[in-house]
């Protein structure tokens, strides 16, 4: 089965607290795609990240991070010192090397109170 | 610069009414999709377009037609729609099909009365 798991459905932080969203896939395929969207109250589609299955580097970007882990079939997405900007849904998303379509996680939706 | 526009982003109509909606990107993608999103759920694939052709339908109801009249645009006609079809519709846009990031617009709400 391939499948995207946003086990977390609801978090609320405090302004400039640090905050984890946890994604985990499951899938067959050697070679996949994951990805992680923001969408804020407006509705677009925010792209943020891709990573290829066979790039385990880790990346950081400005207050967000995301730690791949294909040991624990993980992707995690970091946000440090939040801000209420950073409140939105997020959605963490696959794409398997064997199909055309995008693999959606339910969504995790971020508030960031001020 | 990875924009797609849609227009119009609101949009409200009767059952029997016959609309359109337009996405537009000029990035020199091949490939572009429609979505459909209902409330506190995951975006829904609708359609994909490869170079100007329609590829893939997921067996979406005949009363969505989409259209591509070109590689920068895509329409979806809306005809005899039913008040569930209510929903965030969203277009996004890839360099190819295959392996590219998809990029999304900004959706338009579509409200069925």
């Amino acid at each position: 089965a391939q499948k995207v798991t946003q086990a977390q459905t609801e978090i609320s932080v405090v302004e400039k607290e640090d905050v984890t969203l946890d994604c985990v896939y499951e899938t067959r395929d050697t070679t996949y795609y994951l990805f992680w969207y923001k969408q804020p109250p407006s509705g677009e589609l925010v792209f943020l990240i891709r990573r290829n299955s066979f790039d385990e580097q880790n990346e950081i970007s400005g207050r967000y991070s995301w730690n791949f882990q294909k040991s624990t079939s993980s992707f995690n997405f970091t946000i440090t010192a939040s801000q209420v900007v950073d409140s939105a849904v997020y959605f963490c998303v696959g794409r398997m090397d064997s199909s055309y379509k995008l693999i959606f996680g339910s969504g995790t939706r971020l508030l960031v109170r001020p | 610069d990875t924009e797609v526009t849609q227009t119009p982003k609101h949009l409200v109509m009767g059952m029997t009414n016959k609309k359109s909606l337009k996405c537009e990107q000029h990035m020199g993608h091949r490939a572009m999709y429609w979505y459909k999103q209902k409330a506190k759920k995951p975006p829904e694939l609708m359609f994909v377009y490869s170079y100007e052709k329609l590829s893939i339908n997921e067996s979406v109801p005949s009363r969505f037609s989409p259209e591509c009249p070109n590689s920068s645009l895509l329409n979806l006609h809306l005809h005899a729609l039913q008040p569930e079809d209510s929903a965030l519709y969203l277009c996004a846009s890839s360099q190819d099909p295959g392996r590219e990031t998809q990029y999304f617009g900004p959706g338009t709400r579509l409200l069925v009365l």
